[in-house]
């Protein structure tokens, strides 16, 4: 079964590093999106693309934040400088499009450690 | 904006049924959504419905939702301790098929 893939599944980082994630979709899914999860709460949308485009970047915290999709296929969300506050769960979905219903799948998410 | 809000606990004896509670404010939902997460893991797509369905079944899994009380909840059947996990519910808001999730309801099955 075709399988939302991240890595790395673990990062530790100090306060003002640079980090970088990646994501590989599931293949034939024109729509990605990165969530971000802290402890003990439900994911919040921080960026989705539709093929290259963002089409909702509106909670994405510009100032450190950048996500890009050059080819329409693979994802890599970046924090400049990472702030300990940033300290949570990465996860990237999915979905065969934007319709209202597509359904959007998971993958195994990166948990970021700022220390 | 939209909030879709849910208990944070609850606890069952193995064998018995679950059911967690969801509740949503955006009227125009089309589609809300369950999802499963398991300690370190991603989210498991466990069902979904139809804002024009009552209820919907699925194995072991029951979804009813009530649109004019804008409530949806998940019946587990059998509860297993595998079944120990946070579910999420969701819906879609927006035209971009963007999931607000509530907090997530920890799942504890003792034997």
């Amino acid at each position: 079964e075709a399988e939302v893939a991240q890595s790395p599944r673990y990062k530790i980082t100090e306060k003002s590093q640079a980090v970088a994630f990646w994501c590989d979709p599931i293949s034939g899914h024109a729509t990605l999106y990165w969530y971000r999860q802290i402890l003990g709460q439900g994911p919040e949308l921080l960026v989705q693309f539709q093929d290259e485009s963002v089409v909702d970047d509106s909670q994405l915290p510009k100032d450190r934040f950048s996500a890009e999709r050059l080819k329409g296929v693979d994802s890599t969300l970046k924090i400049q400088p990472a702030e300990l506050g940033d300290s949570a769960m990465y996860l990237c979905a999915s979905s065969l499009g934007t319709g209202s219903g597509e359904t959007q799948y998971f993958g195994p998410g990166t948990r970021l450690l700022v220390l | 904006g939209e909030d879709v809000e849910q208990s944070l606990f609850l606890s069952v004896r193995e064998g018995d049924s679950s059911v967690i509670n969801c509740t949503y404010t955006d009227s125009s939902s089309t589609y809300l959504y369950w999802y499963k997460q398991e300690p370190g893991a991603g989210l498991q797509l466990l069902t979904y419905i139809f804002s024009n369905m009552d209820m919907k079944q699925d194995q072991r899994l029951t979804v009813l939702l009530n649109k004019k009380d804008k409530h949806l909840s998940l019946r587990i059947a059998d509860t297993q301790t595998g079944d120990s996990a946070i579910y999420f519910c969701a819906d879609i808001s927006g035209g971009y098929n963007k999931l607000i999730f509530g907090a997530g309801t920890r799942l504890a099955v003792h034997p």
